[in-house]
């Protein structure tokens, strides 16, 4: 089955851990991102990397960070600097035709920080 | 002024009927335009591409794209309860970027 898996579905955290989410995908897409989405608010791009070992800060990177190492996984941590870390976080990957890239979406992980 | 901008809604739609959901985009050099459905509490799901000027349909869904005026929109033909669902419009600002920025969605209600 090809696809974009995250993990864990739901995630508790109290508040000044540093959590590490988890993307995974096997479609052998070259580009992978990290979105937030929070109540009532469009998507917000944190990162994202277009090629293994190397990543972009996207609109709203302060605090967060990420590592690219296999082409098929991106990680995402949410380390204790990030003011409001709860949301749900949703990670995509797409491949480029003819100068266009689609993306596709995980299922997402929705993060609770108390 | 936002970048991609959407009716928030609710919109309501008689079943059977035809719903008509709308973007606007602030950048004229906008080249890619992408429809995204996202059920509750679900990720966003691909449902259509359009990146000419005019229509394209898929199935029951038509997308339109007017560059001149800036707005990119998605009819719903015959619509269904399950087409209930919030739909986010997603711009790309030119060929071979791989960013997108979304619009807030459009949360569409299809009444039985």
């Amino acid at each position: 089955d090809g696809g974009i898996t995250q993990s864990p579905k739901y995630l508790f955290r109290k508040e000044g851990q540093n959590v590490t989410l988890s993307c995974e995908q096997n479609l052998n897409h070259d580009a992978m991102y990290w979105y937030r989405q929070d109540p009532g608010q469009g998507l917000r791009l944190i990162y994202y990397s277009q090629i293994v070992n190397d990543f972009q800060k996207g609109d709203i990177a302060e605090g967060y960070s990420v590592s690219r190492e296999k082409k098929e996984s991106f990680p995402l941590t949410v380390t204790s600097a990030q003011k409001n870390p709860t949301a749900f976080y949703l990670c995509a990957s797409s491949f480029e035709r003819q100068g266009v890239y689609e993306q596709y979406f995980g299922p997402g992980t929705r993060l609770t920080v108390t | 002024q936002k970048e991609v901008e959407q009716n928030s809604g609710p919109l309501s739609v008689p079943e059977g009927a035809i719903a008509s959901l709308n973007c606007t985009y602030s950048d004229r050099g906008s080249q890619s335009f992408f429809w995204y459905r996202q059920y509750s509490g679900k990720s966003p799901e691909l449902i259509m591409s359009i990146y000419s000027n005019g229509d394209k349909e898929d199935g029951r869904f038509t997308a339109q794209l007017n560059k001149a005026s800036q707005y990119v929109s998605l009819l719903i033909r015959d619509s269904q309860p399950s087409d209930s669902a919030t739909y986010l419009c997603a711009v790309t600002p030119n060929f071979g970027n791989e960013k997108l920025t979304f619009g807030t969605g459009t949360r569409l209600t299809i009444i039985p």
